[in-house]
């Protein structure tokens, strides 16, 4: 079974519909990311939580909210779709400390009409 | 304004050959370094990684080297097989944001090695 896991892996969606991404893990790490994805832009953090009750934006937070439900799952909310969110998300764990190595889910393909 | 820079968006090779992938960063206040390889449909999984007190850091086939004067750095494979055909992004944090794990990340170079 996979460690970081995503749901779903892609969706469909219409501007201004409400959409939640979801993301599990079972790695036991306390930090969890949300990046994003775009052709020729890399991947851009959009929030970050180091434990259920931390959580902090990343560079690309507007438009976008999460919650952290417990240490094994975080959810990424688009309250509002755009057609610019249209985007390749993914999520990811660590361990926390000094250097930690980011284990990432294997991605959410989004598409906003 | 993009912190970390990976110029050349494809990088083709014959499998045997070497293969090197570039990156540049503008913050002099990066101290650690990382490499990520993402197949399709796949998230991307850690490669290697440097600090910035060393300059050349080695992993079977995998180096990685960095010049912090050149604010350069480079992943050399060698030999490339067909499998390490991927799309491989280069990762940036200073001493500020990596306890935090926040990472910059370059926009990505695919690497197509052909038998």
């Amino acid at each position: 079974d996979a460690d970081v896991t995503q749901t779903p892996r892609n969706r469909i969606t219409k501007t201004g519909k409400r959409i939640m991404l979801e993301c599990s893990q079972t790695k036991g790490h306390d930090r969890m990311y949300w990046y994003r994805q775009d052709p020729g832009l890399g991947l851009r953090l959009i929030y970050y939580s180091f434990d259920v009750k931390d959580i902090n934006k990343g560079e690309i937070s507007d438009g976008y909210s999460v919650s952290r439900q417990a240490q094994a799952k975080f959810s990424l909310s688009l309250e509002s779709a755009i057609p610019n969110q249209t985007a390749l998300y993914f999520c990811a764990t660590s361990d926390s400390g000094w250097e930690e190595t980011q284990y990432f889910g294997p991605g959410t393909r989004l598409l906003v009409l | 304004d993009q912190q970390v820079k990976q110029n050349s968006p494809s990088l083709s090779v014959q499998e045997g050959r070497i293969s090197i992938l570039n990156c540049d960063y503008t913050n002099s206040m990066f101290d650690y370094f990382l490499w990520y390889k993402k197949y399709p449909a796949e998230g991307p999984t850690f490669l290697i990684s440097i600090s910035s007190i060393k300059d050349k850091n080695e992993d079977g086939r995998f180096t990685v080297f960095l010049n912090k004067s050149a604010k350069h750095l480079s992943l050399h494979i060698v030999p490339s097989q067909p499998g390490d055909s991927a799309v491989y992004f280069c990762a940036a944090s200073d001493e500020n944001s990596s306890n935090t794990g926040k990472l910059i990340f370059g926009q990505g170079t695919t690497l197509q090695v052909k038998p």
